[in-house]
C-alpha cells in the first residue's frame, strides 16, 4: 500500500527554522517526483516545489523559490522541507504528495499535511 | 506562469442535480490537466488526470473533458458525499499550479 506519512503539527516563534518531512513507504521512493502544497487557512492549495529524490532534481515555484528549501534522503525514502526564519504567514498546511512526471502527470498520493502555527 | 481560473467560485446544489465546473488556463495545456477533491480536514484527492481519464476507484460520476485551455468537471448525479471542494491543476510544465478552488455546497 503507498502512504506518504508527514511529521507532526509544529508551533514555532517567528525567526525560527524548522524542518518538516513525508516518508514515502509501498512504492520505489527514488522513481516518482515528490511535491509540497501550502494550504494557508481558509485558502486554497498552492504548489511550492518538487524533488526527484532518485537524483535530487528540484524545481520551485517562483512564489516560493528563495523562501524554502526543498530536499530528499533517498536512503531513508524521505522528503523535506525546510525554512531558514519563519514568518507569521507561514502559518499553513503543508501537504506532500507524490507526482509521475508521466500519466498520469498528477498528485496520486497525498500525506495527511503537517500543520505549522507561526506565532509569537 | 500559467495561472488557471475556476468558474463558479462556488455552487449551491441538491442531491441528484448536476453539476459543472470550469477551469480555463491562460494558455494551452494540451491535455495535462487534473481534478481533485478536498473535504474538510482532509488532503486533497485525486479524481481526474490527463483531463479525461478516471482515477481507480473514483465513482462513473465524476467524469472531465476539454483541452488547450478550457476544462469542465461534471458530476452526473450529485451525492451527499460529493460536497466539497473542486481543484484543477495544470501539468503542462514543471511550473504547476491550481485553480482558485470551486465550493460545492447543499441547497
Amino acid at each position: 500500500e503507498v502512504q506518504l506519512v508527514q511529521s507532526g503539527a509544529e508551533v514555532k516563534k517567528p525567526g525560527e527554522s524548522l524542518k518538516i518531512s513525508c516518508k514515502g513507504s509501498g512504492y520505489s521512493f527514488t522513481s516518482y517526483w515528490i511535491g509540497w502544497v501550502r494550504q494557508m487557512p481558509g485558502k486554497g492549495l498552492e504548489w511550492m516545489g518538487i524533488i526527484y529524490p532518485g537524483d535530487s532534481d528540484t524545481r520551485y515555484s517562483p512564489s516560493f523559490q528563495g523562501q524554502v528549501t526543498i530536499s530528499a534522503d533517498k536512503s531513508i525514502s524521505t522528503a523535506y522541507l525546510q525554512w531558514s526564519s519563519l514568518k507569521a504567514s507561514d502559518t499553513a498546511m503543508y501537504y506532500c504528495a507524490r507526482y509521475l512526471n508521466v500519466l498520469p502527470r498528477a498528485f496520486d498520493y497525498w500525506g495527511q499535511g503537517t500543520l505549522v502555527t507561526v506565532s509569537s | 506562469d500559467i495561472q488557471m481560473t475556476q468558474s463558479p467560485s462556488s455552487v449551491s446544489a441538491s442531491v441528484g442535480d448536476r453539476v459543472t465546473i470550469t477551469c480555463r488556463a491562460s494558455q494551452g495545456i494540451s491535455s495535462w490537466l487534473a481534478w481533485y477533491q478536498q473535504k474538510p480536514g482532509k488532503a486533497p484527492k485525486l479524481l481526474i488526470y490527463a483531463a479525461s481519464s478516471l482515477q481507480s476507484g473514483v465513482p462513473s460520476r465524476f467524469s472531465g473533458s476539454g483541452s488547450g485551455t478550457d476544462f469542465t468537471l461534471t458530476i452526473s448525479s450529485l451525492q451527499p458525499e460529493d460536497f466539497a471542494t473542486y481543484y484543477c491543476q495544470q501539468a503542462n510544465s514543471f511550473l504547476l499550479t491550481f485553480g482558485g478552488g470551486t465550493k460545492v455546497e447543499i441547497k
